[in-house]
């Protein structure tokens, strides 16, 4: 069974950073891009960023572009995303997912994690 | 970006009624429709893919139809355990985006 574990949430304060990490097992992990999909509370889904999964690829949300690097380690079997530049706006569980049949950062998401929550605040 | 709209935003439903949520897309996406489904505090879960696919494990009451701007999921006969939220996505270019969601509730 495909398993997903995000860990690294917490809170932070305002312009703070954070490092999520997704640990990834029972498939292999480089055929697949990786993405993180975040949900602030009481909202919807939001996309992030993917990466391929030989990780020479990366797309952005605007929202996030030029604050947060996704990233990863295939050796490891773990996705990343580095968090810079937090705002109260980024305040939301983040997911990471299994990537596929991908047009540019636009995945068929088939496996997610259970989620890390993120709390910008001060 | 492509933006994605589903209607309704919520229902409500009797057991075994047939209920149907529908996405539109503010342009063709062709079959680049993905349908997840999320229990409070859970992850989302996929349902249904390029439109009308679906996944390994779903119960076949769940069906999914369309193609260019106008995609529906339908229900066939609801089941206590369907009470969730749903979202459709398309994956046809990039950034990825989901519709507002609507959540399905049991009368």
């Amino acid at each position: 069974e495909v398993q997903l574990l995000e860990s690294g949430g917490g809170l932070v304060q305002p312009g703070g950073s954070l490092r999520l990490s997704c640990a990834a097992s029972q498939f292999t992990f480089s055929s697949y891009a990786m993405s993180w999909v975040r949900q602030a509370p009481g909202k919807g889904l939001e996309w992030v960023s993917t990466i391929s999964g030989s990780g020479s690829s990366t797309y952005y949300a605007d929202s996030v572009k030029g604050r947060f690097t996704i990233s990863r380690d295939n050796s490891k079997n773990t996705l990343y995303v580095q968090m810079n530049g937090l705002t109260p706006e980024d305040t939301a569980v983040y997911y990471c997912a299994r990537g596929q049949y991908c047009s540019g950062g636009s995945c068929q998401n088939d496996y997610w994690g259970q989620g890390t929550l993120v709390t910008v605040s001060s | 970006d492509i933006q994605m709209t589903q209607s309704p935003s919520s229902l409500s439903a009797f057991v075994g009624d047939r209920v149907t949520i529908t996405c539109r897309a503010s342009q063709s996406i062709g079959s680049f429709l993905i349908w997840y489904q999320q229990k409070p505090g859970k992850a989302p879960k996929l349902l249904i893919y390029a439109a009308s696919n679906l996944e390994s494990g779903v119960p076949s009451r769940f069906s999914g139809s369309g193609s260019g701007t106008d995609f529906t999921l339908t229900i066939s006969s609801l089941q206590p355990e369907d009470s969730a939220t749903y979202y459709c996505q398309q994956s046809y270019s990039t950034p990825p985006t989901f519709g507002q969601g609507t959540k399905v509730e049991i009368k």
